[in-house]
């Protein structure tokens, strides 16, 4: 069974830009979540999706904003990107929310 | 405020020992509680999931266990080896929120 997969893996953009990250979920998973990580503030919730609706949205601001597909697909945009944007943006997903979570490897995103 | 903390932040054992790492929770609503190793620059393998009716799951040589009275939860690893060294993550998946909450991790190293 393929695992989680995230694309790109690495991304480098400039303040100002906006960036769309992709991951795609187990077969079979309806709920992906989204998590960003860094050095200073650990791993931080995002939101979740759950069969094309956004059940669960953590403490960011609209600049981050998401969508997932009929296929379970889902993606992460960040528009007008700021230099605190850099991190290590974590998909994962799950049958349901609140059982196990599986994860992907990551989009490495730096803002420059 | 929901928290999970994790101590110690780091621990280097030699190899061979058996070791404990503790996370503990600030809101008892838990619905479970997941353990997960993180590589270096990569994403998050999980590990083991305890639901919040069950006292310990095992995998292999890993033991975790949960006390929702007393706000913790321990990751016990037998006989611990090199290939062990990585990040630990706790992650408590609250009914109030339906968002996991996530500790800060103990970075792990096991000296040969």
């Amino acid at each position: 069974k393929a695992g989680v997969t995230q694309t790109p893996r690495y991304l480098i953009k400039t303040r100002g830009q906006q960036v769309t990250l992709s991951c795609s979920p187990i077969s079979g998973h309806r709920s992906v979540s989204w998590y960003q990580q860094t050095p200073g503030q650990g791993l931080q919730f995002l939101f979740e999706y759950f069969s094309e609706t956004q059940r669960n949205k953590g403490n960011f601001p609209g600049r981050f904003s998401g969508r997932q597909f009929s296929n379970s697909r889902s993606e992460m945009n960040v528009s007008t990107l700021e230099l605190g944007d850099s991190a290590l943006y974590l998909c994962a997903s799950s049958l349901e929310a609140s059982l196990e979570q599986f994860f992907g490897p990551g989009t490495r995103l730096t803002v420059l | 405020k929901q928290e999970v903390t994790q101590i110690p932040a780091a621990l280097s054992v030699p190899e061979g020992e058996n070791l404990v790492l503790n996370c503990s929770f600030t809101d008892s609503a838990i619905y479970n509680l997941q353990w997960f190793r993180q590589d270096p620059g990569k994403g998050l393998t999980s590990l083991l999931l305890i639901q919040s009716s069950q006292r310990e799951q095992t995998s292999g040589r890993l033991n975790a266990s949960l006390d929702k009275s007393s706000g913790r939860s321990t990751l016990y690893i037998a006989a611990s080896q090199p290939g062990d060294s990585a990040t630990y993550l706790c992650a408590a998946f609250m009914d109030s929120n339906y968002q996991l909450i996530w500790g800060a991790g103990t970075k792990l190293i096991i000296k040969p």
